[in-house]
């Protein structure tokens, strides 16, 4: 099925331990993003990619590094994990205009001990 | 600061009965307003829309208003259903980004 794929579905990190969440789309979308859900928080931007090539902030960037690999593929690094980062990240893609919004993966369950 | 707010962190509602979302904003600047709808180890799943200029948009039993005056905007579901119970996400839409919510859990009891 045509979508947004994520990897891996779950993770337990140690502090200090880095890891690069994987993303792609097969849509043919312009703009791919990178949010994390906590509990009672609703889901917050991480990093953005309008297009292939570049990247942006988003509303909580730090300890967080992004590529934008190709048009298909948008990976989100953790370089020094802590537990404040313990979260579901979800990607997410878009057409160019689009009212339907984004279109998400499924998440990324990430614990950090 | 929330520029997108729902104020009620769950609600339930009896099953063939009306479920109502609510939602405020700040930004006046938004273009267009949307729900999803998320169950338990899923992505959110994209529900309905409307843009800043419309009132109301319909689409089968989901009914988004919109109140501009007011910065307010709810979805109505009817009939309620099983399947509705969720986690329902108020967002809205500036340039490349979309805000969202901090979500409403919709309990269906039969």
């Amino acid at each position: 099925n045509a979508g947004v794929t994520q990897t891996p579905k779950f993770q337990v990190l140690k502090t200090g331990q880095s890891m690069t969440l994987q993303c792609a789309q097969d849509m043919n979308h312009n703009s791919m993003y990178w949010y994390r859900q906590d509990p009672g928080m609703g889901l917050r931007l991480i990093y953005y990619s309008a297009s292939e090539g570049t990247t942006d902030k988003g509303e909580v960037p730090n300890g967080y590094n992004v590529s934008r690999l190709n048009k298909r593929e948008f990976s989100l690094r953790l370089e020094s994990a802590a537990p404040s980062q313990t979260s579901v990240y979800f990607c997410a893609s878009r057409k160019l205009t689009g009212v339907e919004g984004y279109t998400f993966g499924s998440g990324t369950r990430l614990t950090v001990v | 600061d929330q520029q997108v707010k729902q104020n009620s962190p769950s609600l339930s509602v009896q099953e063939g009965r009306i479920s109502i979302l609510n939602c405020d904003y700040t930004n006046s600047m938004f273009d267009y307003f949307l729900w999803y709808k998320k169950y338990p180890a899923e992505g959110p799943t994209f529900l309905i829309s409307i843009s800043s200029i419309k009132d109301k948009n319909e689409d089968g039993r989901f009914t988004v208003f919109l109140n501009k005056s007011a910065k307010h905007l709810s979805l109505h579901i009817v009939p309620s259903q099983p399947g509705d119970s969720a986690v329902y996400f108020c967002a809205a839409n500036r340039d490349d980004k979309i805000i969202f919510g901090k979500g409403t859990r919709l309990h269906i009891l039969p």
